[in-house]
Parts: C-alpha cells; structure tokens; sequence
C-alpha cells in the first residue's frame, strides 16, 4: 500500500538534544512538508521541499533543519534551538508543486514530541 | 502574507443540528481543499473546489466556492457523531498550500 509512514509515533526529548523525525513516502510525490501543530490550534509550515536536494523554510522554521537527499524521505530535525519543541509533527506530501487538479495533501500519522 | 481566515474556532451543536464552517481568503485562490481531522489523528482530504461558484455534495456535507474564488464554506446538514472533529481549509496559491486555522465540530452531551 502507498502511504507516508512517520516514526516514531511517541518521541520524549531532554532538553538540549536534538532529536530527528522520520518521514517516508511511497507515493513517488516530488513535494514535501512538515506541520507543527499544537493542541487546539492549526497547522504551521515548518519546511518544505518541493523537489529533491532543495527545501525552503516555511513560517516557522527557526529551530528546525531539514535535508532532502532522496525523493521518498523528509526527515525533520529539532534542534536545542527550538525554546518550546513540544508539539504533535506532520508530515505530508503532494503530487508536485502545481496547481492542477489532483494535488490533494497526504499526511502521515503524527509523531507527538515531548521534552523532559 | 498570504492568509485564509477560518470560522468559528468551535462550534458546539446538539446531534441532529446543523453545522457551518466558513473560510475567506486574503487574495484569489485556485483551487481550495477541505480535510478532517479526527481527535489525536491526522488530516485526512475530503475535497477540491476548483470553479468559480462551485457546489460539491457528499452525503451530508455541502461545499461551496465562492464566486470570487476567494472564500468557501462546508456545511453538515444533521450531525452525527461520527462528524466530530477539526475541518480544515487549504486554499492554493502560487504552489504553495495555506492553511485554515481549523473549526472544531463538538457535539453537546
């Protein structure tokens, strides 16, 4: 089945460690995201990438790194940068970066980061 | 920056009622798309409006886009419990996804 799997699903950080997210798809979509979501609020970008090699940051990047060496992987680090990490992750992708018909989101399930 | 305003931020019905959720967009889109989310799930698509005034049902959501392709609203006529969730506008605008800040549907007790 095609799907975006994101890993772990719990994750617990002391803080001052960077800890890093996963996010795979086999969907063979070119562009890619990560939300930040907080209890009771909306998604925020943190990054995205629409094609291999390159990302941009999003609204609320600082904090956060990203790489994009293979189409199917996205992984999100948090940095000890980041003053208040804890949040529930998405992680989604899309067809490409057009406008057409079809470019519906996918997301994975979450991962719910928690510093200690 | 590019923004899409989404209201309320909950609406509390009892089952059987109604319930509206309504988003505008500070410029012109094209296209915008509806998502659920689920307590302690993930978003998860239910529609794309891409026409000027266009109106796309399912079951009992109604959704609408404006004719200025700039504002949309989805509508659940009767209410059950399995609507409770966040619905979630995304509008589309130059290649970038912008996000509503989401209308929680909680039914009364």
């Amino acid at each position: 089945d095609g799907g975006i799997t994101q890993s772990p699903k719990y994750l617990f950080r002391k803080e001052g460690q960077n800890v890093t997210l996963s996010c795979e798809q086999n969907l063979n979509h070119d562009a890619m995201y990560w939300y930040r979501q907080d209890p009771g609020q909306g998604l925020r970008l943190i990054y995205y990438s629409h094609i291999v090699n390159d990302f941009q940051k999003g609204d609320i990047a600082e904090g956060y790194s990203v790489s994009r060496e293979k189409k199917e992987s996205f992984p999100l680090t948090v940095t000890s940068a980041q003053k208040n990490p804890t949040a529930f992750y998405l992680c989604a992708s899309t067809p490409g970066a057009s406008t057409g018909i079809g470019t519906e989101a996918f997301f994975g399930q979450g991962t719910r980061l928690t510093v200690v | 920056g590019q923004q899409v305003m989404q209201i309320p931020q909950y609406q509390h019905v009892q089952e059987g009622e109604d319930f509206t959720t309504y988003c505008n967009s500070s410029t012109t889109l094209s296209n915008i798309q509806w998502y659920k989310q689920r307590p302690g799930g993930h978003p998860v698509f239910l529609i794309q409006l891409v026409k000027s005034g266009e109106v796309k049902k399912q079951k009992r959501l109604t959704f609408q886009f404006g004719e200025a392709k700039k504002n949309s609203s989805l509508h659940i006529t009767a209410t059950q419990t399995t609507d409770v969730g966040t619905y979630f506008c995304a509008g589309r605008s130059n290649y970038q996804l912008i996000w509503g800040a989401g209308t929680k549907l909680i039914i009364k007790p």
